[in-house]
């Protein structure tokens, strides 16, 4: 069955630490890939994606993310985090030509003022 | 205006109820999700309805039967509530391949 794996379950950084949080996934075929965040009491938000074209994608907030194709990974990287970035960050796998989307497990994200 | 818009918020009530979540968009997409996040804040897949047209049907209990009256639209019903159902019940909806758009979640409580 497909399947999303966050190896990072607890993550806590204090402010301007480097972030890397994993995201490896279980699928042979062609996959949309996306990292979503979701702060305290908010709901899902979209960080970044990736569908095709340059493995390195930019999301918002100084986000970034690199697909390996070899590694099925998709891993979510900052340069140095801040107090607000403390969130729930997780990792997609949208299955192409399905409408199914598959979450990580989620990373819980905590940064130290 | 809010694009994806959950009522109730909040929703307490005792073991053995039957309640209804209400969801709707106004952002045209053709295709709306229910999704379960439990305490762990883990995220599953419920059900996926593609133009009033249900596609995705997760192993999910018949306790809890979705119903879309139109595209813009997608309920929940859940009949027999039990102590495992409570969890925050997050609707979407999607273009097709895009991002999903969130409601900002019902929070089920059974007591």
């Amino acid at each position: 069955a497909q399947s999303v794996s966050q190896h990072n379950h607890h993550v806590i950084l204090s402010e301007a630490a480097s972030l890397e949080l994993g995201c490896n996934y279980s699928y042979g075929g062609t996959v949309n890939l996306f990292w979503y965040v979701q702060y305290p009491g908010q709901h899902l938000q979209l960080l970044l994606k990736y569908f095709s074209g340059d493995p390195l994608v930019k999301g918002i907030k100084g986000f970034e993310a690199e697909f390996i194709k070899s590694k099925f990974s998709f891993n979510l990287r900052k340069p140095s985090v801040q107090w607000s970035d403390t969130a729930e960050y997780f990792c997609a796998v949208m299955l192409s030509g399905t409408y199914k989307y598959i979450f990580g497990t989620g990373t819980r994200l905590k940064v130290l003022a | 205006d809010t694009a994806v818009s959950q009522t109730p918020k909040y929703l307490v009530t005792q073991m053995g109820n039957d309640k209804s979540i209400k969801c709707e968009q106004n952002l045209g997409h053709d295709t709306m999700y229910w999704y379960k996040q439990d305490s762990k804040k883990f995220l599953k897949i419920m059900f996926s309805y593609n133009n009033k047209e249900l596609i995705i049907n997760e192993t999910v209990p018949n306790r809890f039967s979705p119903k879309s009256p139109d595209k813009a639209h997608l309920n929940l019903h859940i009949n027999s509530l039990e102590l495992g159902d409570s969890a925050v019940y997050f609707c979407a909806s999607s273009p097709y391949s895009e991002k999903l758009f969130f409601g900002s979640g019902t929070q089920l409580s059974v007591l």
